[in-house]
């Protein structure tokens, strides 16, 4: 099975501007999570979409959004980027909707630089 | 609220030495669900274990072993016999009754030859 895709894998934005990131669940997984890397943040979590509906929220401004595909791909969206958007944007797939928590398997992340 | 520390920042060891990784965690939550993950420099995040809160047993997985403790709230984790491959950033996470996982700043290990 292939797993979860990312794309674009590298991006340089500037401030200002908007970016839209795309993500592929591993095939049957409904459930997509999005997660912020910074090195002063750490991993923190964004979003995550089930069934085309935002399931939970992280503490994040609503410059970022997100939205959920009937085919379960995913895509993330920060309008006026601030240079503090730098980060790694890593997205995660999970299997059992009916379970609370499912093992989440990442993808390879996109790289985002706003100059 | 729910945290999870991880106090080693970084570890060096030499190849075939065993080094453990330490996860210390705090929930209000009486169901709840601890992970490990790996990031290799590529930066993808590597699933290696989930363990839920009823279940205390010790697993083990090759190299890789894992010692959960409820009574010290600590979910660790060992690698006998390291290698230079296993050099890596590990994450400890934990999430409760949503998707939404809780991690740990992360441990550096470098295995050197």
């Amino acid at each position: 099975k292939a797993g979860v895709t990312q794309t674009p894998r590298y991006l340089i934005k500037t401030r200002g501007q908007q970016v839209t990131l795309s993500c592929s669940p591993i095939s049957g997984h409904r459930s997509v999570s999005w997660y912020q890397q910074t090195p002063g943040q750490g991993l923190q979590f964004l979003f995550e979409y089930f069934s085309e509906t935002q399931r939970n929220k992280g503490n994040f401004p609503g410059r970022f959004s997100g939205r959920q595909f009937s085919n379960s791909r995913s895509e993330m969206n920060v309008s006026t980027l601030e240079l503090g958007d730098s980060a790694l944007y890593l997205c995660a797939s999970s299997y059992n909707p009916w379970a609370p928590t499912d093992t989440q398997y990442f993808g390879p992340g996109t790289r985002l630089t706003v100059l | 609220a729910q945290k999870v520390t991880q106090a080693q920042t970084e570890i060096s060891v030499v190849e075939k030495e065993d080094v453990t990784l330490d996860c210390v965690y705090e929930t209000r939550d009486t169901t709840y669900y601890l992970f490990w993950y790996k990031q290799p420099p590529s930066g993808e995040l590597v699933f290696l274990i989930r363990r839920n809160s009823f279940d205390e047993q010790n697993e083990i997985s090759g190299r890789y072993s894992w010692n959960f403790q409820k009574s010290t709230s600590s979910f660790n984790f060992t690698i006998t016999a390291s290698q230079v491959v296993d050099s890596a950033v590990y994450f400890c996470a934990l999430s409760g009754n949503t998707d939404k996982l809780i991690f740990g700043t992360g441990t550096r290990l470098q295995v050197f030859p």
